[in-house]
């Protein structure tokens, strides 16, 4: 079945060490966005990609990095500069600019999650 | 992209229609409407999406008012596993998806 793997599904993070967080997605979509969401809140907008090798910073990018060298994959990196780092991760595509006209509009598909501890 | 306003709660009995009100009241001509849902500790699972006519599909109904001011997510039959946050948001093309407090739909027997 075509999804969104999210790995892993819990992850601990010790003071100072940085932690990448896996996505893949097999729907050959072009846009992948990373959100972090906190207890009781909505999703937050990190960091999103609309094509390969090519990133933008959302609306809470500071203290995370990404990369997109495969079309398929949207690895997140937590860095020890993220001072909160406490959170669930979700990971989502969409078709994106690959679509035309209405397909712009087409929705965005989520993972499962990636719920990220500090020990 | 518009702001959507949703009520904190709402309960609905097993087996009856879940009706689930978004008011998006500046709405642009380019905006969708969207309803996610999430259950706690997944990601939220898209349910359906329209622009101006009334949409269905296996999962729900989508009946957004003639002026596009407002629309109601309608859950035919609710089980006990509907029970989730429900999300409306409007968005145009490719911005991002901008997630509010949602409803919290609670399902009882």
């Amino acid at each position: 079945d075509g999804g969104i793997t999210q790995s892993p599904k819990y992850l601990f993070r010790k003071e100072g060490q940085n932690v990448t967080l896996s996505c893949e997605q097999n729907l050959n979509h072009d846009a992948m966005y990373w959100y972090r969401q906190d207890p009781g809140q909505g999703l937050r907008l990190i960091y999103y990609s609309q094509i390969v090798n090519d990133f933008q910073k959302g609306d809470i990018a500071e203290g995370y990095s990404v990369s997109r060298e495969k079309k398929e994959s949207f690895p997140l990196t937590v860095t020890s500069a993220q001072k909160n780092p406490t959170a669930f991760y979700l990971c989502a595509s969409s078709i994106g600019r690959a679509a035309e006209g209405t397909g712009l509009n087409q929705p965005q598909h989520f993972g499962d999650g990636t719920r990220l501890s500090i020990l | 992209d518009a702001k959507t306003t949703q009520p904190p709660s709402m309960d609905c009995a097993e087996g009856r229609a879940a009706n689930l009100p978004c008011n998006h009241s500046t709405i642009s001509g380019n905006e969708y409407v969207y309803w996610y849902r999430q259950i706690h500790s997944q990601g939220p699972q898209y349910i359906i999406h329209g622009l101006k006519n009334n949409e269905t599909n296996e999962m729900a109904s989508l009946i957004i008012t003639e002026d596009r001011k407002s629309s109601t997510l309608i859950l035919p039959h609710a089980t006990l596993r509907d029970t989730a946050v429900y999300y409306c948001i409007a968005k145009e093309g490719l911005n991002d998806m901008r997630f509010g407090a949602g409803t919290r739909l609670t399902v009882k027997p």
